[in-house]
Order: structure tokens, then C-alpha cells, then sequence
């Protein structure tokens, strides 16, 4: 099956700083998700971006799909911006793979 | 819109006891899927419905777990007996699209954790 993999796994940062989250797949996809899972658990959708670019506020994301790659950017972290960073891509026709997240803290 | 419902949020049972697991999705949306996610892992898809039939439950442990749809809207995710290992987090999300992947955005529910001591 689909392997789906993130770097890095863990990020500590400055309030104000920005960084590049990576997710690497071993196959072609016409689908991937960016998740945030905030420390109490809950998973918001922050992208669907099967290709391109798209950006919404501090945050932006690039899908190069013939390369099998996407990255999210945070600008200008905030300490809300902590928690766990997800990718996940289709699997086959229904099933989605979830990546192995990187995990994020902001310091104030 | 309403987001995606579940309860109970916390739960603590002891092995070998049965819990059971409610979700309620978003108004009008006909995929609904049961994930596991382990402490410091992503989440693992059990199961996924479309509308009141089942699409993929090849990861679901059917020895111990079920999991039912009816009429097509709430859903329920049973594990009897458990077993500590089974102690997770369980979210529940839900998708408009049928059948499609092209553009299935899944929304997740706050999910229960379960601890089996």
C-alpha cells in the first residue's frame, strides 16, 4: 500500500517564526488533506489540495503531485499554531492513509 | 452547520468489559468513517460507511469490534470484549461526497478516548 511520511517529526519554534512542514508519498494521488490536531484532540481540516498552491492567512500549501510531495507553510507562528501537523492521502478507492504527523510547539 | 457529534468524550473500562461508541455526522453527509489513533500515532481507518452499507472494514479486528449504521445517519462503534491494547483515542468523521475521493473532505468529530485498564 500508499507509505506516507512527514519530516520532521518534531519542531520547536519561536513565536513569529516560520517553517516548512513536508509529506513524502510513494504513490500518485488525486487527493491530499492537511490536518491539525489541536492538544485537546480535535482534527481540523486545513487544506484540500490535490495540486498547486493554495494559502488562507498564515497559512499556505504546495502540492507537486508528479513529484510526490506536499508542504505546508506557517508564517509567523503563534502559540495556537502548536499541536500535531497531519497529511493524509487516498489508499486504493475509498480508504485514506494518514501520515506519521510532525509535532509542533510555539514558545512564547 | 452542526459539526460532527460524539460521545461519550471519556471513558474508562476495565478488559474484558464492552463499550460502545456514538456518532452523529454532519447533516446531509453520506460517508461516515471510524478511525483509531493510538497515543503518538495518525489516526487508522476501522471502517467506512456509505450511506448504511459498508465500503471497507479490512482493518476492523470483526473478532471484538462492530461497528452498524442505520437509516444511513448515526453510527455506533462496539468493542466486546476489550483489550488494553485497545485503549486509543476513536474519532468519527464524515464526507458529502458518494463514493468519490476527488473531492472528499472529511470533517472530524472530538472523539472518545478510551482507556482499558
Amino acid at each position: 500500500g500508499i507509505q506516507v511520511e512527514q519530516s520532521p517529526p518534531d519542531l520547536i519554534l519561536q513565536e513569529g517564526a516560520n517553517s516548512t512542514l513536508r509529506c513524502n508519498f510513494s504513490d500518485s494521488v488525486n487527493n491530499l488533506q492537511w490536518f491539525h490536531q489541536n492538544p485537546w484532540g480535535q482534527l481540523i481540516n486545513l487544506f484540500y489540495i490535490p495540486s498547486g498552491t493554495k494559502q488562507n492567512g498564515r497559512l499556505s500549501a504546495t502540492t507537486v503531485a508528479t513529484e510526490r510531495y506536499s508542504l505546508l507553510y506557517i508564517s509567523s507562528s503563534q502559540t495556537t499554531d502548536s499541536g500535531v501537523y497531519f497529511c493524509a492521502v487516498p489508499s486504493g478507492t475509498y480508504k485514506y492513509i494518514f501520515g506519521t504527523g510532525t509535532r509542533l510547539k510555539v514558545l512564547a | 452547520e452542526a459539526g460532527v457529534a460524539q460521545s461519550p468524550r471519556y471513558k474508562i473500562i476495565e478488559k474484558r468489559q464492552s463499550v460502545a461508541f456514538w456518532c452523529n455526522p454532519i447533516s446531509g453527509h453520506a460517508t461516515l468513517y471510524w478511525y483509531q489513533q493510538i497515543l503518538g500515532q495518525g489516526p487508522k481507518l476501522l471502517i467506512q460507511f456509505q450511506n448504511n452499507g459498508v465500503v471497507d472494514d479490512s482493518q476492523l479486528p470483526k473478532d471484538r469490534f462492530s461497528a452498524e449504521r442505520l437509516k444511513g445517519v448515526d453510527s455506533t462503534l462496539k468493542i466486546q470484549p476489550a483489550k488494553l491494547e485497545d485503549s486509543a483515542v476513536y474519532l468519527c468523521a464524515s464526507s458529502r461526497d458518494r463514493g468519490s475521493l476527488a473531492k472528499n473532505i472529511q470533517y472530524f468529530g472530538a472523539g472518545t478516548r478510551l482507556s482499558v485498564l
